[in-house]
């Protein structure tokens, strides 16, 4: 089966650094994304993995570990409206989607 | 930039009714669309994956006769939620793949109840 996990929920201060890690387990793997949503709304995509390392652009990085399965975002000089939903999802042959973690960003 | 138009944004249907969703690609072929449900406070769930012109591919739990779906031109794929029941409620949302493009590009979300 495909697995891909997220912790399900996060707290922030406002200004700070938070890391969003991603594991996964699928059959077949072409690349990752991260994307976030806001309740109600569409993902809005965030960054693309296809290669380990680390992915950066602006104040959101991304990396990835192939060999171990694993990715994450970081998100830095965290505002409030950093506050959504944030997904990681793996590029088979479809796009699978983690289970999701909501940020919560407090001043 | 791509983009996909999914209609409509919302829509309140009696039990029992169909309800069509449709997701067109504006400015590129969707030669793949993916369609998925979302739960509130849960991630996207891949329901089926459709290709122009042949019949779509529906994931493990995902009843093919309740949901229909139709891709028959490269601009325009078709969701049909057949005899609408109140636990069919939900987010959906397409993501349309076109050739060439590494990413996917989204349309917008249809918020179904069904009362």
């Amino acid at each position: 089966g495909q697995n891909i996990d997220q912790p399900t929920e996060m707290t922030a201060t406002e200004g700070a650094i938070v890391q969003i890690n991603c594991t996964y387990q699928t059959s077949g793997f072409n690349g990752l994304f991260w994307y976030q949503q806001h309740a109600g709304e569409a993902p809005t995509f965030l960054s693309y993995n296809v290669l380990d390392g680390l992915e950066e652009k602006g104040r959101f990085s991304s990396f990835l570990s192939r060999s171990k399965g694993y990715s994450y975002l970081l998100l830095k000089e965290l505002q409030m409206k950093d506050s959504a939903s944030y997904l990681c999802a793996v590029r088979t042959d479809k796009l699978i989607f983690g289970t999701g973690t909501r940020l919560q960003v407090f001043p | 930039g791509a983009v996909v138009s999914q209609h409509p944004s919302w829509v309140i249907c009696k039990s029992g009714t169909s309800v069509k969703i449709e997701c067109r690609s504006l400015d590129f072929q969707a030669t793949t669309m993916f369609w998925y449900r979302q739960f509130p406070k849960q991630s996207l769930m891949l329901m089926a994956t459709s290709n122009e012109g042949s019949k779509a591919t529906y994931e493990q739990g995902v009843e093919k006769d309740k949901f229909l779906i139709n891709h028959a031109s490269l601009t325009l794929s078709t969701l049909t939620v057949t005899s609408a029941h109140p636990e069919d409620s939900s987010f959906y949302i397409c993501s349309a793949k076109g050739d060439g493009h590494y990413g996917y590009t989204f349309g917008s979300g249809t918020r179904l109840t069904v009362v």
